[in-house]
């Protein structure tokens, strides 16, 4: 089955510090998504990749960005971290239909 | 943009019951929908997955589209505890390979 990790697992970062969170897949997809979920919003996308060197903006992408360096890494940073965005974080990689998501990184900012 | 919408937002149901979980969506050009299931503290996964107007069976899972009305629906026939899980709505933006998800259906199965 398709393999997609994220580290960390969890995060406390502090207010107006950086925060990079990382996206390793072994599926060898072009598309590669970065989401958050928080309760009553179900699952909103923030940034996403077709292959290695581009990024695209999803649908809350302000204070946010992404890189893709290669095929199997999609990274998603907080330049400056706030504490609206604490919540769990998704990346998730797929091809023309399914998308198979990581296990989350539960992020805290304080 | 595409909105999604699931109900209800919570299922508390008996071992063995039919469990039927709704979604809407808002625009008919949508492409394929795809229900996932996801356990707490775990990433969604993959279920079923529909294109065209219909119904589509997989085991006891079996989804219902139509376009007509924006409505896909998925039952999950002689339901387990181990169906607890929280079950997302995901509707395709056409043109790209964006989706659109629901904010969830929480189902619990009690023995």
């Amino acid at each position: 089955e398709a393999a997609v990790t994220q580290s960390p697992r969890n995060k406390v970062a502090v207010t107006g510090g950086k925060v990079t969170l990382s996206c390793n897949q072994t599926n060898n997809h072009n598309n590669m998504y970065w989401y958050r979920q928080d309760t009553g919003h179900g699952l909103r996308l923030i940034h996403y990749s077709y292959g290695a060197g581009s990024t695209e903006k999803g649908d809350i992408p302000d204070g946010y960005k992404a890189s893709r360096p290669s095929q199997e890494n999609f990274s998603l940073i907080l330049e400056l971290a706030t504490p609206s965005q604490t919540s769990v974080y998704f990346c998730a990689s797929g091809d023309r239909d399914t998308q198979y998501f990581g296990p989350g990184t539960r992020l805290l900012v304080l | 943009q595409e909105k999604v919408q699931q109900s209800p937002e919570s299922l508390i149901v008996p071992e063995g019951a039919m469990v039927s979980l709704n979604c809407s969506f808002s625009d008919s050009a949508s492409q394929s929908i795809w229900w996932y299931q996801q356990h707490p503290g775990k990433g969604p996964k993959a279920l079923i997955s529909i294109f065209s107007n219909g119904n589509k069976k997989e085991g006891r899972l079996t989804v219902y589209l139509n376009r007509a009305s924006l409505h896909v629906s998925l039952h999950i026939k002689d339901s387990q505890p181990s169906d607890s899980a929280v079950y997302l709505c995901a509707v395709s933006i056409p043109g790209n390979y964006k989706y659109v998800f629901g904010a969830g259906t929480r189902l619990k199965v009690i023995a």
